[in-house]
């Protein structure tokens, strides 16, 4: 099983709220992952959890704030966000070692009004 | 700065029609070669990885093989549900991915 589960599947949110992103994996995986991805874009990385600690931030605004409250679990919290930052927001999770090989869930479709 | 280029942009294909695809890539220390397949909406799945030059895996009507600068997805004989965009990743040492921007692949029944 190489699931990775995101929730919700679409959010629609307007520039003053605070929302928060799920991802959640059972593969025992110790490295978690998001990336965001505009249309017709590849995946762009965003922050990297090793063992439940941020170990790469890749100079994202502080209104995007990750979390990993544990080794199953990834949050991304969201607050004063701007309409650019629609797009799709992929989690994945993937061993540490030599067969890094990184899972990616459905993703989160966000829409910034 | 590690570098990934695929080409062609776009892939109009007939069912049956054998092509390939092609990611040329720049890195410090290649950890490996990623190829994924991802449907509109939907994230990127996992096909094949490649650690080392002259590797070769396949899967179905896939065969991802490496060199020392370039791998190719050869897709043989493609069906319908073989329309996707397919994305190659390169892996460094950090473990960070850098992908490509892809080539979508339709084919026509």
């Amino acid at each position: 099983d190489t699931e990775v589960t995101q929730t919700p599947k679409h959010l629609v949110m307007g520039m003053t709220n605070k929302k928060s992103l799920k991802c959640e994996q059972h593969m025992g995986h110790r490295a978690m992952y998001w990336y965001k991805q505009k249309a017709k874009k590849p995946p762009e990385l965003m922050f990297v959890y090793s063992y439940e600690k941020l170990s790469i931030n890749e100079s994202v605004p502080s209104r995007f704030s990750p979390e990993c409250p544990n080794s199953s679990l990834l949050n991304l919290h969201l607050h004063a966000l701007q309409p650019e930052d629609s797009a799709l927001y992929l989690c994945a999770s993937s061993q540490l070692g030599n067969k890094n090989i990184q899972y990616f869930g459905a993703g989160t479709r966000l829409s910034v009004l | 700065e590690d570098q990934v280029t695929q080409s062609p942009e776009a892939l109009r294909l007939q069912e049956g029609e054998s092509s390939s695809l092609n990611c040329s890539y720049t890195v410090s220390g290649l950890r490996g070669l990623f190829w994924y397949r991802q449907d509109p909406g939907k994230g990127p799945e996992f096909l094949f990885t490649l650690y080392s030059a002259g590797e070769e895996k396949e899967k179905e009507r896939l065969k991802a093989t490496l060199t020392k600068k370039e791998s190719f997805l050869h897709i043989t004989a493609p069906k319908p549900e073989d329309s996707a965009t397919y994305l190659c990743a390169v892996q460094a040492f950090d473990y960070k991915l850098s992908f490509g921007a892809g080539t979508t692949v339709t084919v026509r029944a």
